[in-house]
């Protein structure tokens, strides 16, 4: 199986700050790689998907790049329905897809 | 729009059956592909499978032996079968829809399951 790893598991930011999450692929994925947010109670959300395509209807200051083995997640100005948890999904592999472990962004 | 809806028993004994039903709303199950992906409380997210409207599955690995899925185009619904469960089973399930590219546009609002005698 591919294992993805997450970086931090969690982080305290304010309104306003640029939050950045890492993902590491234990094998090269291409731009195979997604990422979800995921409130409380609730299913995760598609928030980019190849690694760097932003899922319609998601703000803008969301983005992502990264690719091979490496990914990263911006929030480039943090909102206050912005606190949740982060997961990365690869989808580079068909026998099976795995998720990161999660990042949770609280706040400050 | 697109909508999934879980149905299914909320407690389930150990070394039964786990049986889920997901109803798709908004767009043929003819033409996307069908996972279930479940998520333990306070844990994170695990691909169970996926199946399409044709019969074809992939399974994860882990739970393969145990696992059937199948569609019913006739409803527009698709279903989980989890043989010999155990307490490592219990969880919220959700059923989601992709485009065949591996990544999930939509989701259920999951079902929690919890496998106790």
């Amino acid at each position: 199986d591919i294992q993805m790893t997450q970086s931090p598991s969690s982080l305290s930011a304010s309104v306003g700050d640029r939050v950045t999450i890492t993902c590491r692929a234990s094998q090269s994925l291409s731009n195979y790689l997604n990422w979800y947010q995921q409130k409380p109670g609730k299913a995760p959300k598609l928030l980019i998907y190849a690694a760097s395509s932003l899922q319609s209807g998601v703000p803008s200051r969301f983005s992502g790049s990264g690719s091979g083995t490496d990914f990263t997640l911006t929030i480039s100005s943090l909102q206050p329905e912005d606190f949740a948890t982060y997961y990365c999904q690869q989808s580079y592999s068909t026998l099976t897809w795995t998720f990161g472990q999660g990042t949770k962004v609280e706040i400050k | 729009q697109v909508q999934l809806q879980e149905s299914g028993p909320g407690l389930v004994k150990p070394s039964e059956t786990l049986s889920l039903t997901c109803t798709v709303s908004g767009v043929s199950i003819n033409t996307y592909y069908w996972s279930w992906i479940r998520q333990p409380a306070g844990k994170g997210l695990e691909w169970v499978g996926r199946v399409t409207a044709s019969g074809s599955t992939n399974y994860n690995p882990s739970l393969k032996s145990r696992l059937t899925m199948s569609v019913d185009a006739s409803k527009n619904q698709f279903s989980l079968n989890l043989r010999s469960v155990n307490a490592a089973d219990t969880a919220t399930y959700y059923c989601a829809r992709d485009d065949g590219s591996g990544w999930f546009l939509d989701w259920g609002q999951g079902t929690l399951v919890t496998v106790s005698s």
